[in-house]
């Protein structure tokens, strides 16, 4: 059975860095890319960056989290990270890790998401 | 970028509902595939992919959901709303970079 399971959330003080992990399993997580998003309080999702499976490329989708969020992932553990630094309130959210499907003729298939994991940036 | 509407849907029970979502460009990949998706959300819980690739519904999503649409129109439709089908439904394009989600809208129980 596929599972991601997010770690890493809690409260942090603007300034501060965290780093959340996604722990992978049922699946050989290296052949896969994946992706984290977020999810505001009373706002939509966000997609943030994405790696592709064996670590060597990565992609930036908001500009919010530009030169502050990298993600990266280590094969031999079947876990992903984002780390966070320069919090923002604006960056309190919900964090989820997203897994997707790639065959023959198509890809994009999100087809796993973890439960997520809430960050809250306070003073 | 991505434009749902209605942002808010209140539908009777056993009534159909549908949700466009207009893209202000061509999400024609390369590879011939439209990858827009449909997503939904129930307060608490991660989002769940209903529909991806305009109108592949994955395992296990009922088939009162269908997703249409051309290049830059696309529709989420469901024939009869049940009431576990509340919450948010985001349309959500993976062809172009950055991956983008509409505003969301929300199914109500009228």
């Amino acid at each position: 059975e596929v599972q991601l399971a997010e770690s890493g959330g809690g409260l942090v003080q603007p300034g501060e860095s965290l780093r959340l992990s996604c722990a992978a399993s049922g699946f050989t997580f290296s052949r896969y890319w994946m992706h984290w998003v977020r999810r505001a309080p009373g706002k939509g999702l966000e997609w943030l960056l994405s790696i592709i499976g064996d670590g060597k490329k990565t992609i930036l989708h908001a500009d919010s989290v530009k030169g502050r969020f990298s993600v990266s992932r280590d094969n031999a553990k079947n876990t992903l990270y984002l780390q966070m630094s320069s919090l923002r309130a604006e960056d309190t959210a919900i964090y989820y890790c997203v897994r997707e499907e790639c065959a023959d003729n198509y890809c994009k298939k999100f087809d796993y998401w973890g439960q997520g994991t809430l960050v809250t940036v306070s003073s | 970028v991505m434009t749902q509407t209605p942002l808010s849907s209140p539908v009777a029970l056993g009534q159909p509902a549908s949700i466009s979502c207009t893209s202000s460009q061509s999400l024609v990949y390369s590879d011939g595939n439209t990858y827009l998706s449909w997503l939904h959300q129930r307060p608490g819980q991660p989002p769940r992919v209903l529909i991806f690739k305009l109108s592949t519904r994955l395992s296990g999503v009922p088939d009162r959901f269908s997703g249409s649409g051309t290049g830059t129109d696309f529709t989420l439709k469901i024939s009869r709303v049940e009431a576990e089908d509340v919450g948010v439904y985001y349309c959500m394009q993976g062809t172009h970079i950055p991956y983008t989600f509409g505003q969301g809208t929300k199914l109500e129980i009228k």
